[in-house]
């Protein structure tokens, strides 16, 4: 029953550094998303996959990129961390279509000092 | 893009009160969801609503999706100590594929 893992699942940067934020879901959902979650902020999506070998930006894609490595890998990257991207990351997956909501990983807590 | 407007941003009960909250959208959904986020970890899907009217409840807790499909409302009876965390609507509106908008999230606190 591991559903949606993201790793890691707290990480300290300094502003400038690079990382990547992994998620991989078993479930053999097609579509997979990344957001961040701030104070006040509720959840805002930084980019999607619809589908393997697809991907889109949401509401805050600046500062950040996506790779769909595969229909079960979705990972974030930050090339050059700023302290406005210290937030909590999720990842979520949903099957195809319009009736499903998404099931989330447990977050990745970043912060750049 | 679409704007989901969640109130109360925070409440404080009793344990065994009830607990409304609502979600407005500028424009119509077809589709409406509620999560709840425990402290450290990812939302939980709780209900979903899929047509104008819709009634919902699982167990404690009852949804409604409304008439004019740009308003939602959950309530929780009878609250206990474990309702403690963060209530997110979510919306599905039209023409827009499988992505859903997150409202800002209501953090209810339960004091015994």
């Amino acid at each position: 029953n591991a559903g949606v893992t993201q790793t890691p699942k707290f990480q300290v940067l300094k502003t400038g550094q690079s990382m990547t934020l992994q998620c991989a879901q078993d479930m053999n959902h097609n579509s997979m998303y990344w957001y961040r979650q701030d104070p006040g902020m509720g959840l805002r999506l930084i980019y999607y996959s619809a589908s393997e070998g697809t991907t889109d930006k949401g509401e805050v894609p600046n500062g950040y990129n996506v790779s769909r490595l595969n229909k079960r890998e979705f990972s974030l990257r930050l090339e050059s961390a700023a302290p406005s991207q210290t937030s909590v990351y999720f990842c979520a997956s949903s099957p195809s279509g319009t009736g499903y909501g998404y099931t989330f990983g447990s977050g990745t807590r970043l912060t750049v000092v | 893009g679409q704007q989901l407007n969640q109130s109360p941003q925070s409440m404080f009960i009793q344990e065994g009160e009830d607990v409304s909250m609502n979600c407005t959208s500028s424009s119509i959904f077809n589709t409406w969801l509620w999560y709840k986020q425990d402290p450290g970890e990812g939302p939980v899907l709780l209900i979903a609503l899929y047509k104008a009217g819709e009634l919902t409840s699982n167990g404690r807790l009852t949804a409604q999706f409304g008439i004019t499909r740009k308003d939602s409302f959950l309530n929780i009876s009878a609250s206990i100590p474990s309702d403690v965390g963060i209530y997110f609507c979510a919306g599905r509106g039209t023409g827009t594929a499988s992505k859903l908008t997150f409202g800002t999230g209501t953090r209810l606190q339960v004091t015994l």
